[in-house]
């Protein structure tokens, strides 16, 4: 199936610090949706992008859909510990007249006090 | 507002036995997902329903897995037999609308051992 490329896999930073992590994809999707995880619980929503080059923020969350529409970005300002978590990217696409809903690996963030 | 509830949160069984994850969607909300979650492939999208109909099930991974919604309110995941590789985390999901355009609310997950 296709395949969403998340990097970094995994971030060791120290609190205060600003957290960048991207999807991209060979493949054009229309909807870009940012997630996080923490452990034990299902992914929470954390942005939801519907047009190329739209920048949209959640408090210290900022996302981006790309203009070429095969990637995205998710960043995260003045890191704090409860930031800690997996972040996934997900992608909304139509293949052969059916939606799909793909998800990267996931970013493991991890925050040092 | 209640969230998506999921039962059991954790289900420990023996290879062959029969398997049954349960799901209750946000009320109001007329799509549901159900997902499976491993370190090796991440989450993939098994099967989701539109107003209780299948739309989608081309990521059940095969025919020992089984999936019903028999009303707005409930779904079911069925393995049968069950088997080691079938060890994951499942999550069920909801929206409004159809399709993925909607944000999907998810529910805690049923952390599954087969052993």
């Amino acid at each position: 199936g296709q395949q969403l490329n998340q990097s970094p896999q995994s971030m060791f930073i120290q609190e205060g610090e600003d957290v960048s992590m991207n999807c991209t994809s060979s493949s054009i999707f229309n909807t870009w949706l940012w997630y996080k995880q923490d452990p034990g619980e299902g992914p929470v929503l954390l942005i939801a992008l519907y047009k190329a080059g739209e920048l949209t923020s959640n408090g210290r969350l900022t996302a981006q859909f790309g203009i070429t529409r095969k990637d995205s970005f998710l960043n995260i300002s003045a890191s704090i510990p409860s930031d800690v978590g997996i972040y996934f990217c997900a992608g909304q696409q139509t293949q052969g007249g059916s939606e799909k809903l793909v998800f990267g690996k996931g970013t493991k963030l991890t925050v040092n006090p | 507002d209640a969230g998506v509830i999921q039962s059991p949160r954790h289900e420990v069984t023996e290879m062959g036995q029969e398997v049954t994850l349960r799901c209750k969607p946000i009320s109001g909300h007329n799509s549901l997902f159900w997902y499976r979650q491993t370190m090796m492939r991440g989450l993939e999208l098994l099967i989701y329903f539109n107003n209780n109909v299948p739309i989608d099930d081309s990521g059940m991974p095969e025919d020992r897995f089984s999936a019903k919604m028999p009303n707005a309110s409930f779904s079911t995941l069925k393995i049968q037999p069950s088997e080691p590789r079938d060890s994951a985390v499942y999550f069920c999901a909801s929206s409004l609308g159809s399709g993925f355009n909607q944000p999907q609310h998810f529910g805690d997950g049923t952390r599954l051992s087969i052993l």
